[in-house]
């Protein structure tokens, strides 16, 4: 069946570092792809997403590329800020929603 | 734009005793969604409605777990009786369409304890 993998947890990066969390996923057709953030105490939103092969979703300074050679879409920002720590969640919808388990980031001054 | 209202937003009950959740979604959005998140783990899916209708409730427990959207609005889901394993945070999203590039809106949730 349908499933994401992300890396796991916890990420802990100084400010204006580079951020990759890695995200690999596994579909039966061409499913779209997501990016959810959760910043303390809020509910999950979207930061980005793409819906085909090659698209490039980007916010907030913050992109991923659907891979479908390599069925990966990993975030990725060149300077992440304090106000980045938050859990991201990689997700894909074919039919129905299928999230990963969250990476928990915090960034430090 | 109101966003997607949830209550309680924590409830603390007993193993064996019922609790219910309520969800108003986004005026005018046909879809709702209900996910589970147990601490560490991403949300998993219970139950997803378009309109009044369910569409999917393939990983809702039915013995113990019930949900309806009556009128095709707000939502309520229920557990009774409770277990120890039901301690999670409940999500309650809704979207304008079920189609697969639909953009889920997340409430805050509530946050069960099941002691």
């Amino acid at each position: 069946g349908d499933s994401v993998t992300q890396m796991e947890g916890p990420v802990t990066l100084s400010e204006e570092a580079f951020l990759t969390i890695n995200c690999t996923y596994t579909a039966t057709g061409y499913p779209s792809l997501f990016w959810y953030v959760q910043y303390p105490g809020e509910g999950l939103q979207l930061l980005l997403k793409a819906t085909k092969a090659d698209d490039k979703g980007s916010n907030k300074g913050f992109e991923a590329t659907y891979r479908k050679e390599t069925t990966s879409f990993h975030l990725e920002k060149g300077s992440v800020q304090v106000s980045d720590s938050a859990v991201y969640f990689c997700a894909l919808s074919e039919a129905k929603f299928y999230f990963g388990t969250g990476t928990s980031l915090t960034v430090i001054p | 734009e109101a966003g997607v209202a949830q209550s309680p937003r924590y409830k603390i009950i007993e193993k064996r005793q019922s609790v219910a959740f309520w969800c108003n979604p986004i005026s005018g959005h046909a879809t709702l969604y209900w996910y589970q998140q147990i601490l560490g783990q991403g949300p998993k899916l219970l139950i997803q409605f378009q309109n009044n209708g369910v569409v999917d409730d393939s990983q809702l427990p039915k013995d113990r777990f019930s949900a309806e959207r009556l009128k095709g609005v707000d939502s309520t889901l229920k557990i009774q009786p409770a277990k120890l394993e039901d301690s999670a945070v409940y999500l309650c999203a809704s979207s304008l369409d079920r189609t697969s590039v639909g953009i889920q809106y997340f409430g805050a949730g509530t946050r069960l304890s099941v002691l």
